[in-house]
């Protein structure tokens, strides 16, 4: 099974500043020949359903601010949140879709400082 | 608007069953790959199984394989999940989940299930 490690577990940033979160993957994540990298980000306020942000480690999905921005490739990457709004506090998941069974990191909550 | 609406879950003894439904709207049902994923306070968001458009095709994660079976009824724009045998580390939120390559666009508000003597 494909591990999938988040860091840090949470993290307080203040209104405006950028927050960065880590997903690292026990295997790379390009893993068919079409060379995009199977890694989606979700994020999940309290008493909700989690919600797909990116897909393709990249790629937003319609509707999604664009102060949300995935990045990195193979094992290691990062959702980026660039200027931090009140109504992002949440937990962040990454989900690797490579292959069965598909994982999910652990989480990182966020929270304003 | 997609809309996924889960129901079934409860109390239940170890040893138990239970079968889980979920309604859904919005879309072309009978299109898509659906899913069941579960979340727990301890391991997180955990996905437990697929079943394709048809019905044809069933995935599992191993820890529910031979206890767990997803069904699909395309008419009623329903999916299924019969529970048996159930252990208390079943004890979850579950959530019925639209799948796109694989990764879910789309999740109802969950329905617990809780196991307990």
């Amino acid at each position: 099974d494909i591990v999938m490690t988040q860091s840090p577990d949470s993290l307080a940033v203040s209104l405006g500043e950028r927050a960065t979160i880590n997903c690292k993957s026990s295997q790379s994540l390009l893993c068919r020949a079409d060379k995009k990298n199977y890694l989606g980000w979700y994020q999940q306020k309290p008493g909700q359903p989690p919600k797909l942000l990116i897909a393709w480690a990249s790629i937003r999905e319609s509707g999604v601010p664009d102060r949300f921005s995935g990045s990195g490739s193979g094992t290691d990457f990062t959702l980026t949140i660039s200027s931090l709004q009140a109504e992002d506090v949440a937990v962040y998941y990454c989900q690797q879709h490579c292959s069965n069974p598909f994982t999910f990191g652990g989480g990182t909550k966020v929270e304003i400082k | 608007e997609v809309q996924l609406a889960e129901s079934g879950g409860g109390l239940v003894q170890p040893g138990g069953s239970l079968r889980l439904s979920c309604i859904a709207s919005g879309f072309t049902f009978s299109g898509y790959w659906m899913a069941w994923v579960r979340q727990t306070p301890g391991k997180g968001l955990e996905w437990v199984a697929t079943i394709s458009p048809d019905g044809s095709g069933q995935y599992y994660v191993d820890s529910v394989e031979g206890r767990f079976t997803i069904s699909r009824d395309n008419a009623k724009y329903s999916l299924y999940l019969q529970i048996n045998n159930l252990r208390a580390e079943d004890t979850a939120l579950y959530y019925c989940a639209r799948e796109k390559w694989s990764l879910f666009d789309y999740w109802g508000q969950g329905t617990m299930v809780t196991v307990s003597s």
